[in-house]
């Protein structure tokens, strides 16, 4: 069964700062990765996705993430923070045919946004 | 128009009350999806449909019963919930049920159980 880590439920960052937000899965086939952003009062919003291809996703909002193999990771990383990127945001993780099709979550991190 | 759509937003009921939530998707997809996201804990899912048949049941307690009667629309029937049934209730969709397509999340219902 696969599982998502994402480490710290809260990161805290200066406006114009970088962001990175980290998700860790475990899965014995190449996945399916997501990211979504989550607003006050809110259903979850894709911001980008890795299937095949290239390693490195960009999406939506100045966004990105890096699909790394060897390590099992997809960390989300923005170069600079504005105010309204404030919000939650979930991995997900889903295996190839042959392994669970319905997505994973991880628990979600709080960004918080400084002045 | 988000593409998938929640009715109520907010919903206040007391434990013996029944009531359903809806919802509508106007993306032509085929799989829809019922989670339950408490404060604090990870998005539970809680039912699946492709192609409107019931693939997935998270071992949800009876007092949830979910309807599928056409693949744009997902019903959730509530009836004797808990105080612990509180939550956001969301509904996704997704192209299929396959995995490498992404989900599509309405804003939710919050329900609050008296």
């Amino acid at each position: 069964a696969q599982s998502v880590t994402q480490l710290g439920s809260h990161v805290s960052v200066s406006e114009g700062a970088l962001v990175l937000l980290r998700c860790n899965y475990s899965s014995s086939v190449p996945p399916y990765l997501f990211w979504y952003v989550q607003y006050p009062n809110q259903g979850l919003q894709l911001l980008l996705k890795y299937t095949t291809g290239a390693t490195l996703v960009k999406g939506i909002n100045g966004f990105e993430a890096e699909f790394k193999k060897s390590e099992t990771s997809f960390h989300l990383t923005k170069p600079s923070a504005h105010m309204s990127d404030a919000a939650e945001y979930f991995c997900a993780v889903s295996d190839h045919p042959g392994g669970s099709y319905i997505p994973t979550f991880g628990r979600g991190t709080s960004l918080i946004v400084h002045p | 128009e988000t593409g998938v759509t929640q009715t109520p937003r907010h919903l206040v009921m007391g434990m013996t009350n029944k009531k359903s939530l809806k919802c509508e998707q106007h993306l032509g997809h085929n799989a829809m999806y019922w989670y339950k996201q408490s404060a604090k804990k990870p998005l539970e899912l809680m039912f699946v449909y492709s192609l409107e048949e019931r693939v997935e049941n998270n071992s949800v307690p009876s007092r949830f019963s979910p309807e599928c009667p056409n693949s744009s629309h997902l019903f959730l029937h509530l009836h004797t919930l808990q105080p612990e049934d509180s939550a956001l209730y969301l509904c996704a969709s997704s192209q299929d049920r396959f995995g490498n397509q992404p989900q599509h999340f309405g804003d939710g219902t919050r329900l609050s159980i008296l």
